[in-house]
């Protein structure tokens, strides 16, 4: 099993629809949670940081649940320039990352 | 403010022939550094991580090696290229425990 794992994807939405993605990791020692976005052929950027309690950035929401496992991105009133490949990223010492959700959003 | 550097930003090499890429980070001290690497439509692979001057895990690699020689340069070598070597190599750092990482802009190797 891997250490961290994404939804295979992709995901192809209409602009304004609601997406969500999941991610599963495997040690319940891991420390810290991340999502980062990456455009083609660039660096992945860091998107948002994951808190137990939740979080929210704009139209972005992340959520941690400990007890099983996983943690989500949701994303509301998609606009095109959201489609990219979204990253999860599990710490527990080093830095481990899915591989990856393809969103592309259409007119 | 803190930045990282990552060069070069291409590079083609012929199989066999040796490799360095090297990173470098300004503004903080200690940081944690790694090397990952992104073949064609994959994920990103930890290669090796370093948490301090000699310090460094290795993940995967076979012909990949690493070094830190200074607190805040990560030098990624190889003696000899395998085609399967090509990809996107990237560097990135953390500072504290949950800071997130950042990353240079990555090399793209092409071996040949």
């Amino acid at each position: 099993r891997k250490e961290v794992e994404q939804d295979p994807g992709p995901f192809n939405v209409p602009e304004g629809a609601t997406v969500a993605f999941n991610c599963t990791y495997s040690n319940s020692a891991s420390q810290s949670f991340f999502w980062y976005r990456q455009d083609c052929r660039k660096e992945p950027k860091l998107l948002m940081s994951v808190y137990s309690s939740g979080n929210e950035d704009g139209r972005f929401t992340a959520q941690l649940n400990r007890a099983s496992q996983y943690i989500s991105l949701l994303i509301r009133d998609s606009k095109l320039s959201d489609s990219a490949t979204y990253l999860c990223v599990v710490k527990r010492g080093d830095m481990r990352f899915g591989a990856g959700t393809r969103l592309t959003v259409k007119p | 403010s803190q930045t990282i550097h990552q060069w070069p930003a291409t590079l083609v090499q012929p199989v066999g022939s040796p490799l360095s890429l090297e990173c470098t980070v300004e503004g903080t001290s200690n940081p944690n550094l790694y090397w990952y690497r992104q073949a064609a439509g994959r994920g990103l692979q930890l290669l090796f991580y370093s948490v301090g001057i000699g310090q460094i895990s290795s993940e995967v690699p076979q012909n990949l090696s690493a070094s830190r020689p200074q607190d805040r340069q990560f030098i990624l070598s190889s003696k000899k290229l395998l085609l399967s070597d090509s990809g996107f190599y990237l560097c990135a750092w953390h500072g504290q425990t949950y800071s997130p990482l950042h990353f240079g802009n990555g090399t793209r190797l092409t071996v040949t």
